[in-house]
């Protein structure tokens, strides 16, 4: 079955600075590669996604780049403030249900 | 637009005690439905996932059970609670396969 390991799970930057989180997968099948937010006690909210036939999607500060050769993808978030502070969780999937990454938890610095 | 309800928000229960956790989804109809649990401050655990109803596809074998009475409604039940039990449990629903998920609010479970 696929696998996903997402690094690192720990991030902190300074607030303006650029955060990217990297997930690799197994299943050179797997097509679609959403990416979550939670909030301290919250529930994830999905923030963006890419499907396999593209290569890289933006919205806002936050773009999603995805390498199926190397079957890894990544997030990247620029411009960073403190309310992006959160763990990220990425995930793979090829058909349900979906595959996650254990999360990285970002801290932005102010 | 489609909602999902999930309920209670916190419970607090005995070992040995029974649950019922619901989960129903409103403004679609099929959804994939789907359990996860959450430890503190860790990932996201898979527990049960259905296509639809009466199908029911577990990923852990514990002492949880799950259902699917209805097109738009997810049960997660145990007939005995342990103390390992304790967790942040989230519904989710998706259109379907390969579809992001939506997650409903979340039970924080303690089990005393």
């Amino acid at each position: 079955g696929e696998n996903v390991e997402q690094h690192p799970s720990t991030l902190s930057v300074q607030e303006g600075d650029s955060a990217v989180i990297k997930c690799t997968y197994s299943d050179s099948a797997s097509n679609y590669f959403p990416w979550y937010k939670q909030e301290l006690g919250k529930r994830p909210q999905l923030i963006i996604d890419i499907r396999s036939n593209v290569g890289e999607k933006k919205d806002q500060r936050i773009a999603v780049t995805l390498n199926k050769t190397a079957k890894h993808f990544s997030l990247h978030i620029t411009e960073t403030q403190p309310e992006d502070s959160a763990v990220y969780f990425c995930a793979a999937s090829m058909s349900t249900p979906l595959v996650f990454g254990k999360g990285t938890r970002l801290s932005v610095i102010a | 637009s489609q909602t999902i309800h999930q309920w209670p928000a916190t419970l607090v229960q005995p070992v040995g005690s029974p649950l019922s956790l619901e989960c129903t989804v409103e403004g679609t109809s099929n959804p994939n439905l789907y359990w996860y649990r959450q430890a503190a401050g860790r990932g996201l655990q898979l527990l049960f996932y259905s296509v639809g109803i009466g199908q029911i596809s577990s990923e852990v074998p514990q002492n949880l059970s799950a259902s699917r009475p209805q097109d738009r409604q997810f049960i997660l039940s145990s007939k005995k609670l342990l103390l390992s039990d304790s967790g942040f449990y989230l519904c989710a629903w998706s259109e379907a396969a390969n579809y992001g998920y939506t997650f409903g609010s979340g039970t924080r479970l303690t089990v005393v």
